[in-house]
């Protein structure tokens, strides 16, 4: 079955505490992104990747890093996790070109105390 | 810069009233691609209609449809006949050809159908 996959669905974590969001898509997408979700924000792109070794900053990167070290893995992480990064995250994918409809994955949902 | 407004918070219907949900967009670009998307109370994500900026035809799928106009900047969903499981968050997208691959969501619009 094609689909983006996050791991893990729930987190809790308490202030500082670096962490890993892992996404990983079976379709061989070269684009991928990250997005997070805040009430009456919609969702903002985070990071985004045109193919491999190839990442660029979206509209709300500070406190992120991402890395695309192979096709269909694009883990997102936060360094020093703060408060205001409690969030629903969702990872997507799509094929490069022609500006297709994303994939989603099933999201992240992330509670920095 | 590209922005999508969806000025409707909230939206409440009682089931088989239709109901439009609207979408209005800023872009720079000539080449631009708008989206709609439902996110049921389970949370994922759903596409439901992708729309290029030289195709201004509606489009009607079952009880969807969609309504583009470039005059106005819009590109409008109506659900005719609404029904319970239409109930969910629509989100309005747009994403531009020429700058980046930045791809912009609208703040979206909670619709409720009440039985």
């Amino acid at each position: 079955e094609a689909q983006v996959t996050q791991n893990p669905r729930y987190l809790i974590t308490v202030t500082g505490k670096k962490l890993t969001v892992t996404c990983s898509q079976n379709m061989n997408h070269e684009y991928m992104s990250w997005y997070r979700q805040d009430p009456g924000l919609g969702l903002r792109q985070i990071y985004y990747s045109m193919n491999v070794e190839v990442t660029d900053k979206g509209d709300v990167p500070e406190g992120y890093k991402v890395s695309r070290k192979e096709k269909r893995n694009f883990p997102l992480i936060l360094e020093s996790p703060s408060p205001n990064q409690t969030s629903l995250y969702f990872c997507a994918s799509r094929p490069t070109g022609d500006h297709r409809e994303q994939f989603f994955g099933p999201g992240t949902r992330l509670t920095v105390l | 810069a590209q922005k999508v407004t969806q000025a409707q918070t909230e939206i409440s219907v009682v089931e088989k009233e239709d109901v439009t949900l609207d979408c209005v967009y800023e872009t720079r670009d000539t080449t631009y691609y708008l989206f709609w998307y439902k996110q049921p109370p389970s949370g994922e994500l759903v596409f439901l209609i992708r729309r290029n900026s030289f195709d201004e035809q509606n489009e009607i799928s079952g009880r969807y449809s969609w309504n583009f106009q470039k005059s106005t900047s819009s590109f409008n969903f109506t659900i005719t006949a609404s029904q319970v499981v239409d109930s969910a968050v629509y989100f309005c997208a747009l994403s531009e050809a020429s700058y980046g691959q930045n791809f912009v969501f609208g703040p979206g619009t909670r619709l409720s159908v009440l039985p």
